[in-house]
């Protein structure tokens, strides 16, 4: 079966590591992603990774995949307030060719000052 | 101007009363999609389109009905609104590569 999993909150303070965590079930998911969605705004992408890797790092994100235990990361160095968001994990097969990516309920971070 | 226009952004109606969202976008992508978000369940897919003459069921279709009138324009319909569709509903584009979408800022729809 497909199911995304994912805690709900996380509270962190300002220029602490912020670490969400996610777990998924489909083994066969080829690419995995993680979307911020902030404040009465609709969902951006921030950034994927390819089943095939461990680890990719975007300036201050760093996503780390473990496919043997189906564990996903997303870690946010120095948070910043402007952070604070939803933050979804979603997973697909085929790059999403089928048009279905199964998404996480979402962690709430909230930063504080 | 945003990508992806969502009308209307809030919506308040009685149940059985019909209701349409319209969802219209300038990205020139191929693929439409609707999604429903509630507190605590996250995102659920519920029509996508991948051309005007292409629509297939998402994981939530009952009780809603979609329409493709241009690459553009996507819409999707209540037919007979009921309390438990109060949520708040996306619309997304993707090219073909689809794990990129872009989504639209949501319309608000709450049934009495």
């Amino acid at each position: 079966g497909e199911d995304v999993e994912q805690s709900l909150f996380l509270s962190v303070r300002e220029g602490d590591s912020s670490v969400i965590n996610c777990t998924y079930t489909d083994s066969s998911s080829t690419y995995l992603y993680w979307y911020k969605q902030e404040p009465g705004a609709g969902l951006q992408l921030l950034t994927y990774i390819f089943s095939n890797m461990d680890m990719k790092q975007d300036q201050r994100l760093t996503v780390l995949l473990n496919k043997k235990d189906k564990h996903l990361s997303l870690r946010i160095a120095d948070t910043q307030t402007g952070d604070s968001a939803i933050y979804f994990c979603a997973e697909s097969k085929d790059g999403g060719s089928q048009g279905n990516l199964i998404f996480g309920k979402g962690t709430k971070l909230s930063v504080k000052p | 101007d945003a990508d992806v226009t969502q009308t209307p952004r809030n919506r308040i109606t009685k149940t059985g009363k019909r209701i349409m969202l319209e969802c219209s976008q300038t990205k020139g992508h191929d693929r439409m999609y609707w999604y429903r978000q509630d507190p605590g369940l996250g995102l659920r897919l519920i029509y996508y389109s991948f051309d005007v003459k292409d629509i297939n069921k998402g994981e939530i279709s009952d009780g809603y009905s979609v329409s493709r009138q241009a690459q553009a324009k996507f819409s999707l319909s209540l037919e007979s609104a009921i309390p438990n569709q109060t949520a708040l509903y996306f619309c997304a584009t993707s090219a073909r590569w689809a794990g990129e979408l872009f989504f639209g800022e949501g319309s608000r729809l709450t049934v009495l």
